[in-house]
């Protein structure tokens, strides 16, 4: 079986400060991993993506994640944090276990940018 | 190239009224899913199909019914809607299982 948790329901950062949105995993097998964003009233985009290639992944937007087998952890992070940046992020984990696997969401993060 | 279209985007239903929600996808992808999603719960799957010709409950599929027309496209039927069914509903495709999914607009279904 599979799960995520999203350790924050809400983040505030202030723009131009560093985002750090976590997640910690569960997963029988060797899992995917992936983030999602979310802006108000649209539906989800990939920001980025973990397939067992390297730990540190960079997506769109100037998003990265860090895969940690030892913490079973899968961070996203951000140097500095734009206006732009404000919506809800899902964390996303999928085992690709025996048969077919499906993804399991976190309940989401919202994140707000102030000025 | 549109992605994955979904319609309606907004209704509104009585309490015992039925209505299917359509999704098609233009990436050839084979498999196709339907998700709602709710405050504070994330998304949850109702169903999902592998490739044509093949449908499977998800983690919530009580009170639904799909039905994969065909490589493109993916119904969600309610039967006899309940308010406990409003809710954002999701379509997403996938070239298989496991790989990331690439979602819909969403459509905006209220129970009145």
């Amino acid at each position: 079986a599979q799960s995520v948790t999203q350790l924050d329901s809400h983040v505030s950062v202030s723009e131009g400060t560093p985002v750090l949105l976590r997640c910690n995993y569960s997963s029988s097998y060797s899992p995917s991993l992936f983030w999602y964003v979310q802006h108000p009233n649209k539906g989800l985009q990939l920001l980025l993506k973990y397939t067992s290639a390297a730990t540190l992944v960079k997506g769109i937007n100037g998003f990265e994640a860090e895969f940690k087998k030892s913490e079973t952890s899968f961070h996203l992070t951000k140097p500095s944090a734009h206006m732009s940046d404000a919506a809800e992020y899902f964390c996303v984990v999928s085992d690709g276990g025996s048969g077919y696997s499906t993804l399991t969401f976190g309940k989401g993060t919202m994140l707000l940018v102030s000025p | 190239n549109a992605g994955v279209t979904q319609t309606p985007k907004f209704q509104v239903l009585k309490t015992g009224q039925s209505m299917t929600l359509q999704c098609a996808q233009d990436m050839n992808h084979n498999s196709m899913y339907w998700y709602r999603q709710d405050p504070g719960m994330g998304l949850r799957l109702i169903y999902y199909s592998a490739s044509e010709g093949t449908t499977d409950k998800g983690e919530v599929p009580n009170g639904y019914n799909v039905s994969r027309l065909n490589k493109r496209e993916f119904s969600l039927r309610l039967e006899s809607a309940a308010p406990s069914q409003t809710s954002v509903y999701f379509c997403a495709s996938s070239e298989a299982d496991a790989y990331e999914q690439y979602f819909g607009p969403g459509t905006r279904l209220t129970v009145t």
